[in-house]
């Protein structure tokens, strides 16, 4: 399974945009990125998936990098309730499609 | 609401009873998945059900059993269990049996303690 690298913790003011990295050098070309996030003590919440191409959705934009080994997940104005932990993750194309969670980024959103 | 449903969201149990964890959903989703998640720790996958079959254990102790009836339900079902069994046990469900490019969804949770 595709590991992915983020790092533990990252602020981001109120109204700014949040850019959250993420490494994952050893994907598979059919492998795609998937991006979650969980409010405390919730069920982790579906943000945006993308295989090569940038997206983009009502909540975030994904970018990823040409040789597809990194990818930034972008919001463009975070607010408070936008602090949670969020995770990077490359999904398994068999087996279920299952989907192995990091340990994450922990996001504060500050006024 | 993402759809899927777990019942109880609570779940108090002494270390000699038997329960069971009810996770549901009416998406259409071909495979379902049970998390486990303790306190300030990432999602451990434990169970992966694919077109009603079971498709990976993470060497999970046999404690833990589940059941798949039918494509819209999934069972965790508990017995002699732990302390260090509690946590926040999460069901998800998804098309990702035949399709790639799709969302898998989360339930939100039951908060099992064991005493």
């Amino acid at each position: 399974d595709a590991k992915t690298t983020q790092p533990p913790s990252m602020d981001c003011a109120e109204g700014r945009a949040a850019n959250l990295p993420c490494n994952h050098s050893t994907i598979s070309g059919n492998e795609y990125v998937y991006w979650y996030r969980q409010i405390h003590s919730q069920g982790p919440q579906y943000i945006i998936h993308g295989l090569k191409n940038n997206e983009t959705n009502e909540m975030a934009s994904l970018i990823i990098t040409e040789d597809r080994k990194s990818s930034t997940l972008i919001l463009p104005h975070a607010t408070l309730r936008d602090t949670a932990v969020y995770y990077c993750i490359v999904r398994v194309v068999n087996q279920g499609g299952k989907l192995i969670f990091g340990q994450g980024t922990e996001l504060s959103v500050k006024p | 609401e993402t759809g899927v449903t777990q019942t109880p969201r609570h779940l108090v149990m002494g270390m000699t009873n038997k329960k069971s964890l009810k996770c549901e959903q009416h998406l259409g989703h071909n495979a379902m998945y049970w998390y486990k998640q303790s306190a300030k720790k990432p999602l451990e996958l434990m169970f992966v059900y694919s077109l009603e079959e079971r498709v990976e254990n993470n060497s999970v102790p046999s404690r833990f059993s589940p059941e798949c009836p039918n494509s819209s339900h999934l069972f965790l079902h508990l017995h002699t269990l732990q302390p260090e069994d509690s946590a926040l046990y999460l069901c998800a469900s998804s098309q990702g049996s035949t399709v790639s490019n799709t969302e898998a969804f989360f339930g939100q949770g039951t908060r099992l303690t064991v005493v």
